[in-house]
């Protein structure tokens, strides 16, 4: 079974500019989650996707967005960046909410910023 | 929101010892504490979790305790090894949230 699966691995940008990650979800779960793990920081709860619709997002502002595509899979945009947000955006998918089912994580796009 | 504290933020110990780590957390709404392993560079992976209504689980050398009373739960690790060093990162589940601590960065000196 594969597991989820995350694009860019890399990706560099400068200040002001958009990023724009993806991720692909274990088949058959229906819930994508996103996280930040800024450098020698824990998980910082990004966004919550389940059958589409954006369910629930952590303390970030507006310009952290997304979305969740019929197939279940995701995108993050990230607007106007900021150094700040250099850091690994890890996804995590799980069956449908409700069944209080694990997370299981992609391997993360690593995001920098200068 | 829900807040998970975890300590220590650094545990060393010798190899065969056992290590602990310890969560607490603040909505007593919660009812799933899972509990990640991370080397370095890698995914975070699921290494055992457990549910309000069991107070402990074992799964071989490692163990998850929790107590609902005082919101708190605790992950122990017996006879460990070097592959055990990592960071562990303690989660609680709230409103469908999974709301992580800081992290524990075990060591396990050979």
């Amino acid at each position: 079974e594969a597991g989820v699966t995350q694009s860019p691995t890399h990706l560099i940008k400068t200040r002001g500019q958009q990023a724009t990650l993806r991720c692909s979800p274990i088949s058959g779960h229906t819930s994508v989650y996103w996280y930040q793990q800024a450098l020698g920081l824990g998980l910082q709860f990004l966004l919550w996707y389940d059958e589409g619709e954006e369910r629930n997002r952590g303390n970030f502002p507006p310009r952290f967005s997304g979305r969740q595509f019929p197939n279940y899979s995701s995108e993050l945009n990230v607007n106007a960046l900021e150094l700040e947000d250099s850091a690994l955006y890890l996804c995590a998918s799980s069956l449908a909410a409700g069944y209080n089912s694990p997370l299981h994580f992609g391997n993360g796009t690593r995001l920098t910023v200068t | 929101g829900e807040n998970v504290e975890q300590h220590p933020s650094t545990l060393s110990v010798q190899e065969g010892d056992s290590a602990v780590i310890k969560c607490t957390y603040s909505d007593s709404a919660s009812n799933y504490f899972p509990w990640y392993k991370q080397e370095l560079g890698k995914r975070p992976q699921l290494i055992i979790d457990i549910r309000s209504n069991v107070g402990e689980k074992k799964d071989q050398r490692i163990a998850v305790t929790l107590n609902k009373t005082a919101k708190h739960f605790s992950l122990h690790i017996t006879e460990t090894q070097p592959e055990d060093s990592a960071v562990y990162f303690c989660a609680a589940r709230s409103d469908y949230k999974l709301s992580f601590g800081a992290g524990t960065t075990v060591t396990v000196r050979a």
